[in-house]
């Protein structure tokens, strides 16, 4: 199984509408992320958590929220999609001492 | 602003030529570098540099730190279609902050 599993894999949606992304991790890592990525930028942060009470803007946090439910479940919301919000949508863990982040596979996010 | 550079954006070798992939970084701290393969799936951790002048190998891929020069290259020896890939750099500028990523160079090897 895998370790940082990602809801929907795929998902394609009208402006305006509210979508909800999940992720899940089975690897007790107390930091998790969403980032997004956009060719030719690279990964992007769009807010992280180091425990269940912290949660903190990154890079580009505007038009999205969060929510961490539990150590394992990290969820990113779009209140309401815009077309520029179209990209692929990763997940991540990560191990305060040992560094590296794990990272699911991935949410591929289509605003029409 | 902290920023990672990465060079080139794209590359293109046949099987069996080595490549060099740079990475230069522009933080306010510095805690780890760290390499990440990225094929049609989830980045996959490489490489965490944390000293420089030490290499890190892991069979035909290489890495070393520079941290008067604030940069790390990856070497890939011999390399086999298989490399294919985009090859991410990212930086964590301080303990508990978070991984800075660079845009990425992608390696296409030919047969």
């Amino acid at each position: 199984d895998a370790d940082v599993t990602q809801t929907p894999r795929n998902r394609i949606t009208k402006t305006g509408k509210r979508i909800m992304l999940e992720c899940s991790q089975t690897k007790g890592h107390d930091r998790m992320y969403w980032y997004r990525q956009d060719p030719g930028l690279g990964l992007r942060l769009i807010y992280y958590s180091f425990d269940v009470k912290d949660i903190n803007k990154g890079e580009i946090s505007d038009g999205y929220s969060v929510s961490r439910q539990a150590q394992a479940k990290f969820s990113l919301s779009l209140e309401s999609a815009i077309p520029n919000q179209t990209a692929l949508y990763f997940c991540a863990t990560s191990e305060a001492v040992q560094g590296g982040e794990y990272f699911g596979p991935g949410t591929r996010l289509t605003v029409l | 602003e902290d920023k990672v550079v990465q060079s080139p954006l794209s590359l293109v070798v046949h099987e069996g030529d080595t490549v060099t992939l740079n990475c230069s970084y522009e933080v306010t701290n510095f805690r780890s570098l760290l390499w990440y393969k990225q094929e049609k799936k989830a980045p996959t951790f490489l490489f965490m540099l944390t000293s420089s002048g030490i290499e890190k190998k892991s069979g035909r891929l290489s890495s070393i730190l520079d941290k008067k020069e604030l940069f790390s290259i990856l070497n890939i020896t011999a390399t086999q279609t298989g490399d294919s890939a985009v090859y991410l750099c990212a930086v964590e500028p301080y303990y508990g902050q978070n991984f800075v990523f660079g845009p990425g160079t992608r390696l296409s090897v030919l047969p």
